[in-house]
């Protein structure tokens, strides 16, 4: 069964440019997150879905991040304009449901540099 | 800030037990207790977690304090492959990750 699926794995942009990173979660799971995750530090969470409804977005800067996950399935985390501080590995993972009992499955992460 | 404390690294030797502690004093009674290790270069994934009682799978062992304030994830013969940051994360309480403890093994 494939894992978490992150595309890209690396991206390189000026800043104040606009990015976007996409995210299959496996099959079934209904529940999404989205992580940011600096060097040296724990990830932090941004987002997190259930089906379609963002249930905790508490700390999504939302004057430049945007999120959406569309039919319940893909997900797609927005940056514009970028910043320099936005450099991180941008994580995505999911599970059955957001359940403290269930596991989360992490994906690869999108590593970002902002110049 | 995270609610669980852990030491910022530790290190072991090959095919000797590993013993990785956290600190959660405040936790609440709702809460369990999930460890999550990140290998290099690559998401978090999940090891074990557990309730009141101590927890055993294929992976490691995980020792929870009677008074839940503090638990113990044991690797029972560490790996070079076991070398990794390991998180002690209270779910569904907390969703943050803390900054881990660096765990190296030396052959």
């Amino acid at each position: 069964e494939a894992g978490v699926v992150q595309s890209p794995r690396y991206k390189i942009i000026e800043k104040k440019q606009p990015v976007a990173f996409w995210c299959n979660p496996i099959s079934g799971h209904n529940t999404l997150y989205w992580y940011r995750q600096n060097l040296g530090q724990g990830p932090e969470l941004l987002i997190r879905y259930e089906n379609e409804e963002a249930v905790d977005d508490s700390q999504l800067p939302k004057d430049r991040f945007s999120a959406e996950r569309l039919k319940g399935v893909d997900s797609t985390l927005k940056i514009q304009p970028a910043e320099l501080g936005d450099s991180a590995v941008y994580l995505c993972a999911s599970s059955l449901y957001g359940g403290h009992l269930i596991e989360q499955y992490f994906g690869p992460g999108t590593r970002l540099t902002v110049t | 800030d995270a609610k669980t404390t852990q030491p910022n690294s530790m290190e072991s030797n090959e095919e000797e037990p590993v013993h990785l502690p956290c600190n959660h004093s405040t936790i609440s009674g709702t809460d369990y207790i999930h460890w999550y290790r990140q290998l290099p270069s690559q998401g978090p994934e999940y090891v074990i977690h557990g309730l009141t009682s101590n927890v055993n799978n294929r992976m490691a062992s995980l020792a929870i304090a009677e008074d839940r304030k503090s638990s113990t994830l044991i690797l029972h013969r560490a790996t070079l492959r076991d070398a990794a940051v390991y998180y002690c994360i209270l779910r569904p309480n907390d969703m943050r990750f803390g900054a881990g403890t660096r765990l190296t093994v030396k052959p």
